[in-house]
């Protein structure tokens, strides 16, 4: 079974520091890899997603993840973390290559001032 | 901005009783969903719907859980008999073409008593 894993379920930084979010894949063929966020009473917001090509994908508000398919993973990045980042970041990925997508149980960022 | 919206926001039904979820997704988009969130857990796919019909579902969709398009703006979620374990937050997802990105309304928490 296609499945991701998001080890840290809170990750804390001051503002203006660089943030990861970590998460790891489980799948068997190519992985159609994704990252979503979800602020409180909100629904989930699509950052960013890698299907093929370059192993950086570049997504909205800032963000960034690094395809690495020798360590199996797909971390979020930052290089200068906002408060208003902080939320729910869940990492998720297509067995399909459609969208039942399986979830990462997610990771709560928190940036400080 | 387009945006997916979902009704109620929060429904409380007693065991047994059927429950209807609504869903306006964005207005020129064909792939619609349904996710579900139960408190504390991952997010999980339960039906994606396409050209008048299921395209994939998950093992959770079971015979309990309908969908449909009644006309062409709403999609519905359908649980003819709800169970406690029903309780969650239901999140309706649009995109507009397979590839593209999902788009998720704010979600229904419904509440089993």
């Amino acid at each position: 079974a296609q499945s991701v894993a998001q080890p840290e379920d809170q990750v804390n930084v001051a503002e203006g520091n660089p943030l990861t979010v970590k998460c790891t894949y489980s799948v068997s063929g190519n992985p159609y890899l994704f990252w979503y966020v979800q602020y409180p009473n909100r629904g989930l917001q699509f950052l960013l997603k890698y299907i093929t090509g370059d192993n950086l994908v570049k997504g909205s508000y800032g963000f960034e993840a690094e395809f690495n398919k020798s360590q199996t993973s797909f971390h979020l990045k930052k290089p200068s973390a906002l408060v208003s980042d902080s939320a729910l970041y869940f990492c998720a990925v297509s067995p399909s290559g459609g969208y039942a997508l399986n979830f990462g149980k997610g990771t709560s960022l928190l940036v400080t001032p | 901005e387009p945006e997916v919206t979902q009704t109620p926001s929060h429904q409380v039904t007693q065991m047994g009783q059927e429950v209807i979820l609504r869903c306006v997704p964005i207005s020129n988009h064909l792939y619609f969903y349904w996710y579900r969130q139960i408190l504390g857990q991952k997010v999980e796919f339960l039906v994606s719907f396409y050209n008048n019909e299921i395209s994939e579902k998950s093992e959770i969709f079971d015979d309990q859980f309908s969908v449909e398009r009644p006309d062409g703006s709403n999609f519905t979620l359908k649980i003819r008999s709800t169970k406690l374990e029903d309780s969650a937050m239901y999140f309706c997802a649009s995109n507009g073409r397979v590839t593209g990105e999902l788009f998720f309304g704010e979600g229904s928490r419904l509440t089993v008593l």
